[in-house]
This record gives structure tokens, C-alpha cells and sequence, in this order.
């Protein structure tokens, strides 16, 4: 079965332009979540998404912002880009397994950006 | 708030040692805890998921433990190849649900 798929893989911004990052969820996976990864700040939870709603939020400046779509494909918008945006963005998948209540994350490969 | 540590921050060893990795967290209400590996420009893959209730878990050559109460958890690597060198990052989820705190993860180098 398909894993996560994040797109683009790679891009190049400047300073002060906006960015739209991709992801699709392994089919039946309702809950998606975005992390940022960067040198200094290790791996930071941005939000996350189910059913559409945004159920969790990380504590990022508005310029963050996502959405999910009724297929559970979901987008996280970046405006205004500033150089410390640079990292990589990773979204994960998940699915909450009923036996064991246990929440399984599946992460895509990343979206490396870079801004200059 | 929630913090993870992890330590050592790099380690490299010979093939077959035997190793060990740690974790530590500051607040023990947690959910579960995992444990991820992470190849150089790659995603995460899930290695080991350690729910509250549980003590440890194991998965062939890895083996995870427990203990909410000193609020730590261990990973270990028995019998390492070249093929586990990685990043090894551990993570806690402090309620149901994909909030996920992580640790600055362990750069495991295995040399032939």
C-alpha cells in the first residue's frame, strides 16, 4: 500500500514569498500532522488535522497555516518566508488503532525548503 | 512542558557491540512513547511504539524499555550492522493523539 507522499520534495524560495507544501495520507488515514526539522530545533509539532478541523496547533506565528481537504489530503501554507523557514517540513499519517488505543504515525519522505 | 533528551548526541561503534541509546523525559503523564529512525534527508520510520501500560517492547534485533516513574526509556541495539547507522530519535505523546514531543535524537555510526 502506498506510504505518505509529500510534495515537492525540494524548493528554493526567497525571502518574503509564500510556499504550499503537499501531503497525501495513506488511504484510510483521517489524521494528519505536520512537524518542522531543522539543525537547531530539532523536530517541532506545527499542527495537525482531522476530519478537515485543525484538532492541534503548535506554537508557530500565524504565518503557518494548513488545511485538509474531504479526501484527507492536506497543504500547510508558509507567507511572508524568512530565512530561518529554512528546514525540513514532514507530514505524517495516522491511524488510530482501536485495540490498543495506540496512535500510529507514518511519515512521508519531507519537503526540503530552502529560503534565500 | 515537555522535554526530551537524548544522550549520547553521537556515538560510533564497531560492528556487532552491543549498545544501548537513552531517553529521559521531564513529565511522566505520558500516552506512550516511540522510538524512530531517521536516514540522512529522509523521513521518520517508526521502529518501536512503547504505549504507558507497557514495560518494553522488541522488534528482532531492537528492544525498547520503559520506566514512567524515572521518566526514561532505553534502546537497545543488540549485535549492530553498518545497515543501523542513523539517526535514532525518540518521541512522547502526553495525551491520545498525533502531538508527538521529540528528543534531538542519537547519530548512531556502526563501522565495519
Amino acid at each position: 500500500k502506498a506510504g505518505v507522499t509529500q510534495t515537492p520534495r525540494y524548493l528554493i524560495k526567497t525571502r518574503g514569498q509564500q510556499v504550499t507544501l503537499s501531503c497525501s495520507p495513506i488511504s484510510g488515514h483521517r489524521s494528519v500532522s505536520w512537524y518542522q526539522q531543522t539543525p537547531g530545533q530539532g523536530l517541532q509539532f506545527l499542527f495537525e488535522y482531522f476530519s478537515e478541523t485543525q484538532r492541534n496547533k503548535g506554537n508557530f506565528p500565524g504565518r503557518f497555516s494548513g488545511r485538509q481537504f474531504s479526501n484527507s489530503r492536506s497543504e500547510m501554507n508558509v507567507s511572508t518566508l524568512e530565512l530561518g523557514d529554512s528546514a525540513l517540513y514532514l507530514c505524517a499519517s495516522s491511524l488510530l488503532v482501536a485495540s490498543s488505543g495506540a496512535n500510529v504515525l507514518t511519515f512521508g519522505a519531507g519537503s526540503r525548503l530552502t529560503v534565500l | 512542558k515537555q522535554e526530551v533528551t537524548q544522550i549520547p548526541a553521537a556515538l560510533s561503534v564497531p560492528e556487532g557491540e552491543n549498545l544501548v541509546l537513552n531517553c529521559s523525559f521531564t513529565d511522566s503523564a505520558i500516552y506512550n512513547l516511540q522510538w524512530f529512525r531517521q536516514d540522512p534527508g529522509k523521513g521518520l520510520t517508526s521502529l518501536l511504539l512503547i504505549q504507558s501500560s507497557q514495560r518494553e517492547q522488541t522488534s528482532g534485533r531492537l528492544n525498547a524499555s520503559l520506566d514512567k516513574s524515572s521518566g526514561r526509556s532505553t534502546l537497545y541495539i543488540a549485535a549492530s550492522q553498518p545497515g543501523d547507522s542513523a539517526t535514532y530519535l525518540c518521541a512522547v505523546e502526553e495525551t491520545s493523539g498525533s502531538r508527538l514531543t521529540f528528543g534531538e535524537g542519537t547519530q548512531l555510526t556502526v563501522n565495519p
